[in-house]
């Protein structure tokens, strides 16, 4: 069974800092889509970015971008110039083919 | 656009009472799903399906039926409830057509306790 791993339940940044979440995954299929949903205290899932794991080049929207190693199956996420509303969970997500296997999520504190 | 849409949104039921959650999409897709998000758990798959009259289990069925007669609906049966699917349950949808790749789009979400 695939597993997604979020070791960090709760992290904080300075606004306008930069942090890194993690993920890992365990898999033995060689080709799949990795997913960064973002879910704000108003329970929405918001999708943030996604990956394809045959596509070397790490992912990029705006402030948010992923360090992707294949190899290690991790995947995290780097938001940059954190801002307010940045505060909310994060959850990394599994897609080999249909089913979507969450993590537990990491959850994000903005320090103004 | 109306997205998906479930109701209610929130309901508290006693043991062994029966209910259904609602899921409706105007999307057109093809594949839709419902997760319960528990504290600590992040979201799990309790059933998918990929059209009409098609279905299948994720990792915690137990407890949980669905069907599929249209394209847009999805709804989601607690046959005989108990205090532990006391949870918040989310339906989401996804063009098949984009495969794997395919955003998977959630509504809003369903706060359903049980005593």
């Amino acid at each position: 069974a695939q597993t997604v791993t979020q070791s960090q339940p709760e992290m904080s940044v300075q606004e306008a800092e930069t942090v890194t979440l993690s993920c890992t995954y365990d898999t033995s299929e060689s080709d799949y889509y990795l997913f960064w949903y973002k879910q704000p205290p108003s329970r929405q899932m918001i999708l943030v970015i996604r990956q394809e794991a045959y596509k070397q080049q790490n992912a990029t929207e705006n402030r948010f971008s992923v360090n992707f190693q294949k190899a290690a199956k991790s995947f995290s996420l780097k938001i940059s110039d954190s801002q307010l509303g940045d505060a909310a969970m994060y959850f990394c997500a599994y897609r080999p083919l249909l089913k979507l296997t969450f993590g537990t999520g990491t959850r994000l504190t903005i320090i103004p | 656009n109306a997205g998906v849409t479930q109701t209610p949104k929130f309901q508290v039921l006693k043991t062994g009472q029966s209910m259904t959650l609602q899921c409706a999409q105007d999307m057109n897709h093809e594949y839709m799903s419902w997760y319960r998000q528990d504290p600590g758990m992040g979201l799990r798959l309790i059933h998918y399906s990929v059209g009409a009259g098609i279905t299948d289990q994720g990792e915690v069925p137990n407890g949980y039926n669905v069907s599929r007669s249209t394209t847009e609906d999805f709804p989601l049966r607690l046959l005989s409830a108990a205090p532990s699917q006391t949870s918040v349950y989310f339906c989401a949808s996804s063009n098949l057509a984009g495969g794997p790749a395919g955003e998977l789009f959630f509504g809003e979400g369903s706060r359903l306790t049980v005593l």
